[in-house]
């Protein structure tokens, strides 16, 4: 167990749709990161945040949105799905805005498959 | 801008063989962190390394090697004896010291038969 949380493992819906997909960081990290894993994209860096507020932005899709409670938890939402939205989605943890020099823990990720 | 270059898609052994993955890394930063994940059949990103930028030292952890060369931008892995557990995707990752991501390489599969 890496001590961070994702929610749910798998989540199977259909175009159109809208889901929300959770992470709870490792206990004391102030900084989520969300990537998407594609078989053809490789792994992407989507978004950022840190202590509640959002700070950086990758490739993500204005279809998709994130938010860091005050809990530091993390919800990242994705609307209107396409079936090319379907990916393995990781949360990843750091104690500091800048995660090289204490790493990133990652969580075992969502499934995400779009029918 | 960073990047990450894994040349080897897939690499087959036969077990007991050693495997050596190559990963090299372009970047304009002094001080940068370079990381090896593996990834195995059941999904989840599981962490081997962490190196920075101004420790060149290469290290060994059991079966595992790494070897880290700032001339050639390099930073390679390998894998002693392998073994059918070690069937899996393996990513080099680099971050910059300002930066907030990590960035992947695209992964090379390691197929180990027994």
């Amino acid at each position: 167990d890496s001590g961070v949380t994702q929610t749910p493992k798998h989540l199977i819906t259909a175009t159109g749709q809208r889901v929300t997909l959770r992470c709870s960081p490792r206990s004391g990290d102030l900084s989520v990161y969300w990537y998407q894993q594609s078989l053809d994209q490789g792994l992407q860096f989507l978004i950022q945040y840190y202590n509640g507020e959002e700070r950086a932005k990758g490739n993500i899709l204005e279809r998709f949105s994130a938010q860091q409670f005050p809990d530091l938890h993390s919800e990242l939402n994705l609307s209107s799905l396409e079936l090319g939205d379907s990916a393995l989605y990781f949360c990843a943890s750091s104690p500091s805005g800048t995660g090289g020099a204490y790493g990133y823990t990652f969580g075992s990720g969502t499934r995400l498959t779009v029918v | 801008a960073q990047k990450v270059t894994q040349a080897q898609t897939e690499i087959s052994v036969v077990e007991k063989e050693d495997v050596t993955l190559d990963c090299v890394y372009e970047t304009r930063d002094t001080t940068y962190y370079l990381f090896w994940y593996k990834q195995p059949p059941s999904g989840e990103l599981v962490f081997l390394i962490r190196r920075n930028s101004f420790d060149e030292q290469n290290e060994i952890s059991g079966r595992y090697s790494w070897n880290f060369q700032k001339s050639t931008s390099s930073f390679n892995f390998t894998i002693t004896a392998s073994q059918v557990v070690d069937s899996a995707v393996y990513f080099c990752a680099l971050s910059e010291a300002n930066d907030y991501k990590l960035s992947f390489g695209a992964g090379t599969t390691v197929t180990v038969r027994a």
